[in-house]
């Protein structure tokens, strides 16, 4: 069963328009929710994070938008840069110190 | 600091063989983590250690072992290497006290098993 999923395997931009990941999870009771970047032959990267107690959290280009009714997250990037390109993780965790939960990824691929 | 290391980068074995997976953190973290990635998918558990001493399954713990002696080392053993084991492994750890348990990666370890 699985309890966070990014739907979109991929998803292809022009360089300067905004990108939007997607994710949805199934157990209302995952208290954090975070985004992590992924580059070939590298281990992943934190990104950014949301408490499940927020609706948004800001950082530099990068939102995360949470809609708790709807179990759904997402990640805008504005504006895209092709440095970005990369494969975006999505993942969930149970409580302080917990285990996480990952997506199966969304590979962004910014175009100039 | 060199945050989280894996040693090798690449390893083929044949099936029926064992290895070691070394990791390493000088972090200081108190939580350990294995992960596999197979193509296409994310990230899943193997096992994971909340100190030296301590260690619990994860997701997909089936074929693998671990030990943690140290704050520092989180060795992953296959003893009998199977096919199926063919993935990539990321070692991670992470603060205790961290409210977002955010999570370092090390670089991971690309194994073939034919």
């Amino acid at each position: 069963d699985q309890q966070v999923k990014q739907n979109s395997p991929s998803l292809s931009v022009q360089e300067g328009r905004i990108s939007i990941l997607n994710c949805d999870y199934t157990n209302s009771m995952f208290d954090y929710f975070l985004w992590y970047k992924k580059y070939p032959a590298e281990g992943p990267t934190f990104l950014i994070s949301i408490s499940s107690i927020k609706d948004k959290n800001e950082d530099g280009r990068f939102t995360v938008f949470l809609n708790k009714s709807a179990k759904h997250l997402s990640l805008h990037i504005v504006p895209s840069q092709p440095g970005d390109s990369a494969v975006y993780f999505c993942a969930a965790s149970l409580n302080q110190g917990g285990k996480l939960i990952f997506g199966q990824g969304t590979e962004l691929s910014v175009k100039p | 600091n060199a945050g989280v290391t894996q040693t090798p980068k690449f390893r083929i074995l044949k099936i029926g063989q064992s290895m070691t997976l070394q990791c390493t953190q000088d972090m200081n973290h108190n939580y350990m983590y294995w992960y596999r990635q197979d193509p296409g998918m994310g990230l899943k558990l193997i096992y994971y250690s909340v100190g030296a001493g301590i260690t619990d399954k994860g997701e997909v713990p089936n074929g693998y072992n671990v030990s943690r002696s140290t704050t520092e080392d989180f060795p992953l053993r296959l003893e009998l290497a199977a096919p199926s084991q063919t993935s990539v492994y990321f070692c991670a750890s992470s603060y205790f006290l961290a409210a977002n348990n955010e999570q370092f990666f090390g670089p991971g370890t690309r194994l073939t098993v034919l």
